[in-house]
């Protein structure tokens, strides 16, 4: 079975650009979750779908984004680049949300702002 | 509201030493509470998780946790540490809410 499957593994933006990671889950998942990760804030939730709905949204600029699609792959987008926007972007997909589900993540998406 | 406070942002052992990773958390509704390991440019991978089952619960590599709630902690142990342990490990929790609120990890060195 697939894991959580991020593209791209690595990304070089600058700074005003916009961007957009992509996120594919297990197979038959239904939540996927994105999460922030730098060394100064740590693992930071950004926002969470479930069949196309925003559950539960983290608290960050509207300059973050994301959707859901029919077949559960996501996107999240980040526009005008700052370079605090700098991080590992994670991807965590689970059967369902609900709380005692286990989530797996993926590799994670290197974002470097310049 | 939930939180997660780790203890030591970085812990030595000795291989074949005890290794202990101190995770509290506040959460005002009963909580699920996981353990996840983060390897070098890797994402992260479960190691255990608790959902108010067995109060001590059996992860992956050896590793165990114990729900202790009057001490609101969940604190992660192996008996004997392996050199391919040393990674980094957080703690998070998850309460009534469809998102995990991590510690800031602890970095777990082991000196051969």
């Amino acid at each position: 079975k697939a894991g959580v499957t991020q593209t791209p593994r690595y990304l070089i933006k600058t700074r005003g650009q916009q961007v957009t990671l992509s996120c594919s889950p297990i197979s038959g998942h239904r939540s996927v979750s994105w999460y922030q990760q730098t060394p100064g804030q740590g693992l930071q939730f950004l926002f969470e779908y479930f069949s196309e709905t925003q559950r539960n949204k983290g608290n960050f600029p509207g300059r973050f984004s994301g959707r859901q699609f029919s077949n559960s792959r996501s996107e999240m987008n980040v526009s005008t680049l700052e370079l605090g926007d700098s991080a590992l972007y994670l991807c965590a997909s689970s059967a369902d949300r609900v709380s005692n589900t286990e989530a797996f993540f993926g590799q994670g998406t290197r974002l470097t702002v310049v | 509201a939930q939180s997660v406070t780790q203890l030591g942002s970085h812990v030595s052992v000795s291989e074949g030493a005890l290794v202990l990773l101190r995770c509290n958390y506040s959460s005002s509704v009963p909580p699920y509470l996981f353990w996840y390991v983060q390897y070098p440019n890797q994402g992260l991978q479960l190691l255990l998780k608790y959902t108010s089952a067995a109060t001590l619960v059996k992860g992956i590599n050896g590793f165990e946790a114990e729900f202790k709630k009057s001490e609101t902690s969940f604190h992660l142990t192996k008996p004997s540490a392996h050199m391919s342990d040393a990674a980094e490990y957080f703690c998070a929790v998850s309460a009534a809410s469809y998102q995990l609120t991590f510690g800031k990890g602890t970095k777990l060195s082991v000196i051969p």
